[in-house]
């Protein structure tokens, strides 16, 4: 699987769009793009994922540029309880059954 | 709403003790999976079922084992615990089909910490 490179920190305004970028430079074809959070003292929560073309769903917005190799995870108005550690993860289809190598993740702060 | 429910949220052991992490899932899921985590190292997969009675090793299984006797349950085992076996473990789940094959659903962790 391909390795993913994220800031470590940000800071959001509340009720700001909050946008965080990864880099996967060496993504192949068959590799999507995922996204995960972490809030603090709990599991992670899938966000959403992508191929090629930009998604959105209740939770956030996902782009991705036409070469692949980098993304944009835009959460549209942040809240004080989007404050977590966000993923980027990429991964093969149909590899190890769903096995995720998560790295170190942007820790995202939203501040009043 | 998935839920994937972990035996408990803190544990104490001594060192050398046998340990159970239990893991619960009740949405019918076929894969399941435990990681730990650390800080500066991330998650970490240690094992991972595809289904009852099927186990796979992950990137880190030394020390650990796991035991899947029925699809909902997947158990992960310290034999003999160590200190470097202190870490938040976390367990997922995930179908093998369906709209939310995608999607990996954790627990809320189990931070253990051996003496």
């Amino acid at each position: 699987d391909a390795k993913t490179t994220q800031p470590p920190s940000m800071d959001c305004a509340e009720g700001r769009a909050a946008n965080l970028p990864c880099n996967h430079s060496t993504i192949s074809g068959n590799e999507y793009v995922y996204w995960y959070r972490q809030i603090h003292s709990q599991g992670p929560q899938y966000i959403i994922h992508g191929l090629k073309n930009n998604e959105t769903n209740e939770m956030a917005s996902l782009i991705i540029t036409e070469d692949r190799k980098s993304s944009t995870l835009i959460l549209p108005h942040a809240t004080l309880r989007d404050t977590a550690v966000y993923y980027c993860i990429v991964r093969g289809v149909g590899t190890s059954y769903g096995k995720l190598t998560f790295g170190q993740g942007t820790i995202l702060t939203v501040h009043p | 709403d998935v839920k994937v429910t972990q035996s408990s949220r803190y544990l104490v052991k001594r060192t050398g003790e046998k340990v159970f992490l239990e893991c619960v899932q009740d949405m019918d899921h076929e894969n399941m999976f435990w990681y730990r985590q650390d800080p500066g190292l991330g998650l970490r997969l240690i094992y991972f079922s595809y289904d009852v009675k099927m186990k796979e090793k992950g990137d880190i299984p030394e020390g650990y084992s796991v035991s899947r006797e029925k699809k909902e349950r997947f158990s992960l085992i310290l034999e003999s615990a160590s200190t470097n076996q202190t870490s938040m473990y976390l367990c997922a789940s995930r179908p093998q089909h369906g709209s939310s094959y995608n999607e990996q659903f954790f627990g809320p962790g189990t931070r253990l910490t051996v003496l």
